[in-house]
């Protein structure tokens, strides 16, 4: 049973560029969450997806937008990228459907994105 | 909007000695609380989590504390071990958010 993937498993871009970012959640799981982790600190939320729309929203400006799929999978992009979006990339997965629904939440291994 | 804060930053024990940390969360609403165990270079692990209608919980070394009245809620690992070593983040939640509002982490050293 495959947990969380994300890839790439390290990206560096240069500012103004744009990036894509991908998960694949955990089997049985329909939700995707994504979270910045800046270096020796606590993951931000970025935003949630579930049923292919943004379900909830942190406080990251619009250059950051997402998008999932029907097979639950979900991208990440970043537009004109500055020299602070450099950080962790965290996708975390859950189930949120039906009488189970419940909010725990199973990370990958992060992107790290380098930005110079 | 939610505010989790933790505390110590840095812990440093004895190999067999017990470890606690404590977080204090803003938002009265909040009913899940978990904690994550990130191991350098490695994912946040889920270790163990709690919600609001038990006041405490047990997995083996690791047991978990909530005082709704207080709003806070504590990490206690017992007979510590070097592998028990890593960065330990508290988190919190609102019923029906996707949000985890994490505090910023406490780095745990066992020495052996």
């Amino acid at each position: 049973d495959a947990g969380v993937t994300q890839s790439p498993t390290h990206l560096i871009k240069t500012r103004g560029q744009q990036v894509t970012l991908r998960c694949s959640p955990k089997s049985g799981h329909d939700t995707v969450s994504w979270y910045q982790q800046a270096l020796g600190q606590g993951p931000q939320f970025i935003f949630q997806y579930y049923e292919e729309e943004e379900r909830q929203r942190g406080n990251f400006p619009d250059r950051f937008s997402g998008h999932q799929f029907p097979n639950y999978s979900s991208e990440l992009n970043v537009n004109a990228l500055l020299l602070g979006d450099s950080a962790l990339y965290l996708c975390a997965s859950s189930f949120l459907r039906g009488e189970q629904a419940k909010n725990i939440q199973y990370f990958g291994a992060g992107t790290r994105l380098s930005v110079l | 909007g939610e505010n989790v804060e933790q505390h110590p930053s840095t812990l440093s024990v004895q190999e067999g000695d017990s470890a606690v940390i404590k977080c204090t969360y803003s938002d009265s609403a909040s009913n899940y609380f978990p904690w994550y165990k990130q191991e350098l270079g490695k994912r946040p692990q889920l270790i163990i989590d709690i919600r609001s209608n038990v006041g405490e919980k047990k997995d083996q070394r690791i047991a978990v504390t909530l005082n709704k009245t207080a709003k806070h809620f504590s990490l206690h690992i017992t007979e510590t071990q070097p592998e028990d070593s890593a960065v330990y983040f508290c988190a919190a939640s609102r019923p029906g958010w996707g949000k985890l509002q994490f505090g910023a982490g406490t780095q745990v050293v066992v020495t052996p």
